[in-house]
């Protein structure tokens, strides 16, 4: 069974950092492609940023280019999500996601950020 | 930036009722279209994938085409389970979610 576990999230003050995590399991988590999408509270879904299988290609939106970086151990079946210089339109669910055919099949149950002084 | 916009933002019908969730792309995004639905409190899930495919284990009330730059989603029968919110996605050129469609039971 296809499993992702987001982690790391909580309340940060404005332009601190955090890191979110995602463990994945039940799949070879080095075949695919993953990524990040975000939800603000009451608002829709948002693509923040996709990594390639071996990590040799990101792309990211472009609000969070410069200050978020996606990465992954593929030793340790983990994605990563580092967030720096966090603005207050960062605070969200995020959700961590396999990429198949450029589509989302299976989702993380989601990890809240909260950014507040 | 590809721009989507999904009509109506908010949809009341009934059980029952065939309901038909517009989207439409600021460019020709060549088929290259999901549709997800999200219930409240859960992640969202994939009904439909490049335009018109149903994903494995969706009912198949469920079914999307289209082409160029509008596409839709059709429910042929209501039923309650399928209240949430729709959202279609691009990935033609970068990757877009529209802002959804709040489906209602009336």
């Amino acid at each position: 069974e296809v499993q992702l576990v987001e982690s790391g999230g909580g309340l940060v003050q404005p332009g601190r950092s955090m890191k979110l995590s995602c463990a994945a399991s039940g799949f070879t988590f080095s075949n695919y492609g993953m990524a990040w999408v975000r939800q603000a509270p009451t608002k829709g879904l948002e693509w923040v940023a996709t990594i390639s299988y071996d990590g040799s290609s990101t792309y990211y939106r472009d609000s969070v280019k410069g200050r978020f970086t996606i990465s992954r151990d593929n030793a340790k079946s983990t994605l990563y999500l580092q967030m720096n210089s966090l603005r207050s339109e960062d605070t969200a669910t995020y959700y961590c996601t396999r990429v198949g055919r450029s589509s989302y099949i299976y989702w993380g149950q989601g990890v809240m950020v909260t950014v507040s002084s | 930036d590809i721009q989507m916009t999904q009509s109506p933002p908010v949809l009341s019908a009934s059980v029952g009722d065939r309901v038909t969730l517009s989207c439409k792309a600021s460019q020709n995004i060549n088929k290259n279209l999901d549709w997800y639905q999200q219930k409240h409190g859960e992640a969202p899930k994939l009904l439909i994938y490049y335009t018109n495919n149903l994903q494995t284990g969706i009912p198949s009330r469920f079914s999307g085409s289209g082409s160029g730059t509008d596409y839709t989603l059709t429910i042929s029968s209501l039923q309650p389970e399928d209240v949430a919110t729709y959202y279609c996605y691009q990935y033609n050129s970068g990757w877009t979610f529209g802002g959804g469609t709040k489906l209602e039971l009336k």
